[in-house]
């Protein structure tokens, strides 16, 4: 059974610090998704990865599929960054099996 | 082109009664996935479809759900004889194709009274 969790579950940062979520899983995976729920309560995704490290604005994602953990890293956080990160993994079959979540607070 | 939709967003029952959620992925999207998000809980998943097939229904549970994709019109979920216990938020996301990132709906929030 793959087991996923993230780290830390809750994360209060100043504006502009730099911030790292990680996730760990424990089963090989085919890909890693990160996802972000807003306060209201929908979800975007924001990266799928199976290998390196991908950059999307601000955002960068990495994984190293040896260690089995990901991390997602926020450059220049700001307060519309606060939200709740969603770490899910795909074994076979598409099927995303998702850590708790880390509630992400940025304050001005 | 239109994101996920879902519909309704917020839907109220009373105990006993059945639960239909609807779900239109995106424009040329095959695939379907439902995923639950019970309160204070993460995300499960539940099923994942194709047009006309079940691939994975692994995560629903056994009794009172039901999901289709039909050829033509939106992936439903159907719950019937609803229980408070069923209360959540019910999440649709599609994709191209297997193995492909997914893209989320706006979720439905079913309450059950």
């Amino acid at each position: 059974k793959n087991e996923v969790e993230q780290s830390p579950q809750n994360l209060t940062a100043q504006e502009g610090e730099f911030i790292t979520i990680n996730c760990s899983y424990s089963v090989g995976i085919s890909a890693l998704h990160w996802l972000q729920q807003h306060p209201g309560g929908g979800i975007v995704s924001l990266f799928m990865l199976s290998s390196g490290k991908k950059k999307h604005g601000r955002l960068i994602a990495t994984i190293n599929i040896q260690e089995k953990h990901s991390s997602l890293h926020i450059t220049a956080s700001h307060p519309r960054d606060s939200a709740v990160y969603i770490c899910g993994t795909e074994t076979s079959g598409s099927r995303l099996t998702f850590g708790e979540g880390t509630q992400l607070t940025v304050n001005p | 082109n239109a994101g996920v939709m879902q519909n309704p967003r917020h839907l109220v029952r009373r105990r006993g009664q059945e639960a239909r959620l609807r779900c239109s992925p995106m424009k040329g999207h095959s695939h379907v996935y439902w995923y639950r998000q019970l309160p204070e809980e993460g995300l499960k998943f539940m099923v994942y479809l194709q047009k006309e097939n079940i691939i994975d229904e692994s995560g629903m549970p056994k009794e009172r759900f039901s999901a289709e994709f039909p050829k033509e019109g939106p992936s439903i979920l159907r719950i019937q004889q609803v229980v408070r216990g069923d209360s959540a938020a019910y999440f649709c996301a599609s994709s191209p194709q297997g193995a492909n990132e997914q893209y989320f709906g706006p979720g439905t929030r079913l309450t059950v009274t």
